[in-house]
C-alpha cells in the first residue's frame, strides 16, 4: 500500500532557529498537504499544495510540492514557543478521497 | 468558526463494553473519515463516507468495530466488545466536495482497561 516516509522523526531546536522537514513517497500523489497537531487536538491544516513544483508560504511556514509529486518539504522559519508541535504531511492520489498520512516530526523547542 | 464536533472527548471503559463515538461534520462537507492515532501506528485510516454512502472501511476490523452515517450531521463509531488494544485517540475528520484538505476534530480518547 502507499507509505509516506517522513523525516525527521523529532527535532530540539533553539528559540530562532530555522526547521526543515520532508516526506517521501514510493507513489505519485496529486496533492500534498501539512498539518500541525498541538497536544490534545486535532491535526490542523498548515499548508495545501496542488501542483507539482508549487511554492507555497503561509506566514513563517514554506511548502514545497516536488517535481517527481513523490516529495514535499516544509520549512519553519525563526522558531517561536507556539511552534512546539508535531508536524505530518499527507498525500492524497488522482481520484482517492483519502489522505495517507506520515508518522510525524515532533518539534521541541528550547527556548 | 466551522468546526468538527466530537463527542466524548475521554472515554474509559472496561473491556467487553459497547462504546460509542459520535461525530458531527461541518454543514456541507460531504466526506467523513475516521482516523484512529496511536503512539505505535499513528494515523490509520479506519473508514470513510462520501454523501453518507461508506467507500471504504478496509481499515477497520470488521468483527468488533461498525461505522455508520445515519444522516447528514452524524456519523458514529461502534465498538463491541471493546478490548484494552482499542486504546487510542480516534478522529473524524470532514471535506468539501471541493476536496481541499480536511478538518479533524479534537478527537475522543479512548481507555478500555
Amino acid at each position: 500500500g502507499q507509505q509516506l516516509n517522513q523525516s525527521p522523526q523529532s527535532m530540539f531546536i533553539q528559540e530562532g532557529e530555522d526547521v526543515s522537514m520532508n516526506c517521501t513517497s514510493s507513489s505519485i500523489f496529486n496533492t500534498w498537504l501539512w498539518y500541525k497537531q498541538d497536544p490534545g487536538e486535532g491535526p490542523v491544516l498548515l499548508i495545501a499544495l496542488y501542483k507539482a513544483g508549487e511554492l507555497t508560504s503561509n506566514g513563517r511556514l514554506t511548502a514545497q510540492f516536488g517535481i517527481t509529486r513523490k516529495d514535499s518539504f516544509l520549512n519553519i522559519s525563526a522558531s517561536i514557543p507556539s511552534d512546539v508541535g508535531i508536524y505530518f504531511c499527507a498525500g492524497q492520489a488522482q481520484g482517492a478521497q483519502k489522505l495517507v498520512f506520515g508518522q510525524g516530526t515532533r518539534l521541541t523547542i528550547n527556548p | 468558526d466551522a468546526r468538527v464536533t466530537q463527542t466524548p472527548r475521554h472515554k474509559v471503559t472496561e473491556m467487553g463494553q459497547e462504546v460509542t463515538m459520535r461525530c458531527q461534520p461541518i454543514l456541507g462537507h460531504n466526506t467523513v473519515f475516521w482516523y484512529r492515532q496511536t503512539m505505535m501506528q499513528g494515523l490509520e485510516l479506519l473508514a470513510y463516507f462520501r454523501n453518507r454512502a461508506p467507500l471504504d472501511d478496509s481499515g477497520m476490523p470488521k468483527d468488533r468495530f461498525s461505522a455508520e452515517m445515519p444522516d447528514a450531521t452524524l456519523a458514529t463509531l461502534k465498538i463491541q466488545p471493546s478490548e484494552p488494544r482499542d486504546s487510542a485517540v480516534y478522529f473524524c475528520a470532514s471535506g468539501s466536495p471541493t476536496g481541499d484538505g480536511y478538518t479533524f476534530g479534537s478527537g475522543t480518547r479512548l481507555t478500555v482497561v
